[in-house]
């Protein structure tokens, strides 16, 4: 089975301020898809942001963006310009493409906002 | 809206019975997920299912039951053979094939043994 890493239990950022969440995982398949869930307060599920493994181009949606490395299979998130509301644990996940039924989660990074 | 409905929010159990948490999902989706969650561990998948009248044993499956005699609902029941249920259960579901390929979760339920 693969595995998920986020080795950052808990990270804290000044607001406005830009922070980087790790994630690294184990795989022998080259296709697969990476994200990044938020879980704030509620415990709600949020996508943040996916990307396809065959995509060289790092993926963005608006304040978020993605460091993928595909050789040292790294994934890291980058909120720029952080606000109040980012606090929350983030989720690292992957899914195979070929045997795309299941997905494996790391364990979470706790973000803390400081205003 | 298209979306995951579990309930109750919120499930007070005493030890030695069984209970049943609710998932309901309009998505569409052919695969749903039931996953636990406790604290400093992130996701543990307890069940998942690709299709109707099939389902798969996850990670943690002991003391837990599922069924799936519909597309949209996967309820899972926690039998009093599971020896620490106090946690948060998350279902889930996705598309299977081609699709967005993430998965979509419903707000969760807040299972506590007395």
């Amino acid at each position: 089975a693969q595995t998920v890493t986020q080795s950052q239990p808990e990270m804290s950022v000044q607001e406005a301020e830009t922070v980087t969440l790790s994630c690294t995982y184990d795989t022998s398949e080259s296709d697969y898809y990476l994200f990044w869930y938020k879980q704030p307060p509620s415990r709600q599920m949020i996508l943040v942001i996916r990307q396809e493994a065959y995509k060289q181009q790092n993926a963005t949606e608006n304040r978020f963006s993605v460091n993928f490395q595909k050789a040292a299979k790294s994934f890291s998130l980058k909120i720029s310009d952080s606000q109040l509301g980012d606090a929350a644990m983030y989720f690292c996940a992957y899914r195979s493409y070929f045997t795309g039924n299941q997905f494996y989660f790391g364990t979470g990074t706790s973000l803390t906002v400081i205003p | 809206d298209g979306g995951i409905t579990q309930s109750p929010k919120y499930l007070f159990r005493k030890e030695g019975q069984n209970v049943t948490l609710s998932c309901e999902q309009n998505l569409n989706h052919d695969a749903m997920y039931w996953y636990r969650q406790d604290p400093g561990q992130g996701l543990r998948l307890i069940y998942y299912s690709q299709i109707v009248n099939d389902f798969q044993k996850g990670d943690i499956a002991e003391g837990y039951s599922v069924s799936r005699e519909k597309k949209e609902s996967f309820p899972l029941t926690v039998t009093s053979a599971q020896k620490n249920p106090t946690a948060f259960y998350l279902c889930a579901s996705s598309t299977l094939g081609e699709g967005r390929h993430e998965q979509f979760f419903g707000p969760g339920t807040r299972l506590t043994v007395l």
